[in-house]
């Protein structure tokens, strides 16, 4: 049983560029949520995607948008990057339609922008 | 706001010994609390999650409490080994929330061989 993934595992972008980033969940989950990570620091929590749908989210900006696809796959989509925005991004799953269930991360993508 | 602090940031111990991670939160209305080992520039691994209802939980070496009144757990290491060096982080998911997750800074501990 392949575990959550994803997908790039580094990345190299400029400022002003856009970034897309790509999870697949855990088998037999259907819930996913974003998370960053900035150096030192504890993740820090975006949104999450349940149904389709973006259920809760986090104190980022619009900048920051997700999708979640049928399959229950999920992107996150990063506009108008910053130099803040290098960091270490981590997806989780979990099943039942709930987040308080053991939540699985991946191995995360790191993103750096110059 | 829920806030989770972790105590203390960077630990050292030779092999063998026994240790304590400490972790607090300002909010005791939680769903449950979860435990990560984080190995640098990798994901996370789960290793211990507490219900509320609960006040411990054990996984081979490893135990860890749950005081929700006091807003506090505590990871309890036991006979440490080399390989157990990494970021140990703790989380909480806040009652009524869909589960997202507040996690603390986590504590980064180093074992001597």
């Amino acid at each position: 049983d392949a575990g959550v993934t994803q997908s790039p595992t580094h990345l190299i972008k400029t400022r002003g560029q856009q970034v897309t980033l790509r999870c697949s969940p855990k088998s037999g989950h259907d819930t996913v949520s974003w998370y960053q990570q900035a150096l030192g620091q504890g993740p820090q929590f975006i949104f999450q995607y349940y149904e389709e749908e973006e259920r809760q989210r986090g104190n980022f900006p619009d900048r920051f948008s997700g999708h979640q696809f049928p399959n229950y796959s999920s992107e996150l989509n990063v506009n108008a990057l910053l130099l803040g925005d290098s960091a270490l991004y981590l997806c989780a799953s979990s099943p039942l339609g709930t987040g308080v269930e053991t939540q699985y991360f991946g191995p995360g993508t790191r993103l750096l922008v110059l | 706001k829920q806030e989770v602090t972790q105590i203390p940031a960077a630990l050292s111990v030779p092999e063998g010994e026994n240790l304590v991670l400490n972790c607090s939160f300002t909010d005791s209305a939680i769903y449950n609390l979860q435990w990560f080992r984080q190995d640098p520039g990798k994901g996370l691994t789960s290793l211990l999650l507490i219900q509320s209802s609960q006040r411990e939980q054990t996984s081979g070496r490893l135990n860890a409490s749950l005081d929700k009144s006091s807003g506090r757990s505590t990871l309890y290491i036991a006979a440490s080994q080399p390989g157990d060096s990494a970021t140990y982080l703790c989380a909480v998911v806040h009652g009524g929330s869909q589960g997202n997750l507040i996690f603390g800074k986590g504590t980064k501990l180093s074992v001597k061989p």
